[in-house]
């Protein structure tokens, strides 16, 4: 298995441009995840999906989209870059049910500039 | 909904001293507990979960503790070694929204040769 995978690993983008940072697992796993993780803080939640098409916000849902049309992808849309949306982004799985912890991707690190 | 407060923020052992992170909740229904592991620049890893029906849990020099009374938990590292260097995060269960992992702010765990 490769777990979860994240692409790209790094992307420099301009303000008031688009694009989709791509998640994929191969665990079966329902439940995904999208977090941001500015410098030296927590993690945030943008979204989430608890299965092939459903999806719900999180607490920073604001400039970003979700789809889930398969179990094995949830990519993150980025529509008009803003500065405040430089961060380091984290995709993150789960099986369905209580007790599960995440198994996160190695992240996209994203500067607007 | 589910709060999760982290103490300390920062916390400076000596090499081959323990170190303890504590964690409190608020929503009495919570019933599953993780600890995750990030290194400077990668991406945060479980190390150690207990659930509500244990009150501890052991992993080599890891372990957890849970005191359901008092709603919270600890992470108890001991002999500590230079790889021990890393963010360390709790989380709780939200019981209302669909079971998502609510998150403490993280503590940078410093370990002096």
């Amino acid at each position: 298995n490769a777990g979860v995978t994240q692409t790209p690993k790094f992307r420099i983008l301009k303000i008031g441009q688009s694009m989709t940072l791509q998640c994929a697992q191969d665990m079966n796993h329902n439940y995904m995840y999208w977090y941001r993780q500015d410098p030296g803080m927590g993690l945030k939640l943008i979204y989430y999906s608890v299965g092939a098409g459903i999806t719900d916000k999180g607490e920073v849902p604001n400039g970003y989209n979700v789809s889930r049309s398969t179990t094995e992808d949830f990519p993150l849309r980025l529509e008009l870059a803003a500065p405040s949306q430089t961060s380091v982004y984290f995709c993150a799985s789960r099986l369905t049910g209580l007790g599960y912890g995440y198994t996160f991707g190695s992240g996209t690190r994203l500067t607007v500039v | 909904g589910e709060n999760v407060e982290q103490h300390p923020s920062t916390l400076s052992v000596q090499e081959g001293d323990s170190a303890v992170i504590k964690c409190t909740y608020s929503d009495s229904a919570s019933n599953y507990f993780p600890w995750y592991k990030q290194e400077l620049g990668k991406r945060p890893q479980l190390i150690i979960d207990i659930r509500s029906n244990v009150g501890e849990k052991k992993d080599q020099r890891i372990a957890v503790t849970l005191n359901k009374t008092a709603k919270h938990f600890s992470l108890h590292i001991t002999e500590t070694q230079p790889e021990d260097s890393a963010v360390y995060f709790c989380a709780a269960t939200a019981m209302d929204s669909n079971y998502q992992l609510i998150w403490g702010a993280g503590t940078k765990l410093i370990i002096k040769p």
